[in-house]
């Protein structure tokens, strides 16, 4: 079983639109949750953390569920500059290397 | 914060070659690691650096392989020996300031290996 586990897509989606992703993870013993942004080409960017208790930052919103191991991603009124790949991370164990997702694409669409 | 400067930001090699790349912080930082992303892969975390002593490698990955340094807090190379095309990748340096609080990434070095 792989660490982290994603939907790689594509999500199509006009813009607007609202789209959720969805990731589960393996080590129960991880601490920290990130959802990290991938342009084509480019380094990963944080986009933002994720907290037990969930937490938003604008139009999006991170989910965790530590008892099912789920993390998610809501993106609201999605924009044509959202186009990108979203990696969900997930540290190991309590340090700081990290476990990446492949990563869910994501193109909204004028 | 932190700024991570790698080079070179990408390079064309020939098999059997090595190519070192090197990742400067502009910031002294807690830890520094090495993670690969193979073409339509998922990042994977090649090594630790650590300061002073030898890396701590991930299953998969071996020293003779991917020597890495890191002489002071600020600095550390990864050395990509004898390649192969199945070398070609990206390499992202990663580092953790002193607060860990923020895990930040270098621009990459593009690999590719013919």
């Amino acid at each position: 079983r792989k660490e982290v586990e994603q939907d790689p897509g594509p999500f199509n989606v006009p813009e607007g639109a609202t789209v959720a992703f969805n990731c589960t993870y393996s080590n129960s013993a991880s601490q920290s949750f990130f959802w990290y942004r991938q342009d084509c080409r480019k380094e990963p960017k944080l986009l933002m953390s994720v907290y037990s208790s969930g937490n938003e930052d604008g139009r999006f919103t991170a989910q965790l569920n530590r008892a099912s191991q789920y993390i998610s991603l809501l993106i609201r009124d999605s924009k044509l500059s959202d186009s990108a790949t979203y990696l969900c991370v997930v540290n190991r164990d309590s340090g700081y290397a990290l476990n990446f997702g492949k990563g869910t694409s994501l193109l909204v669409t004028p | 914060s932190a700024v991570i400067s790698q080079k070179p930001s990408r390079d064309i090699c020939q098999r059997g070659t090595s190519l070192t790349i090197q990742c400067q912080v502009d910031s002294q930082v807690t830890m520094m690691f090495w993670y690969r992303q193979q073409p339509g892969q998922s990042l994977t975390l090649i090594a630790t650096a650590n300061q002073g002593s030898e890396a701590t490698y991930e299953s998969g990955f071996v020293i003779d392989k991917f020597p890495i340094s890191r002489p002071n807090l600020t600095f550390s190379t990864l050395t990509v020996s004898n390649m192969s095309p199945e070398d070609s990748s990206i390499y992202l340096c990663s580092a953790v300031t002193g607060d860990g609080n923020t895990i930040y990434f270098g621009e990459g070095s593009w690999l590719t290996v013919v």
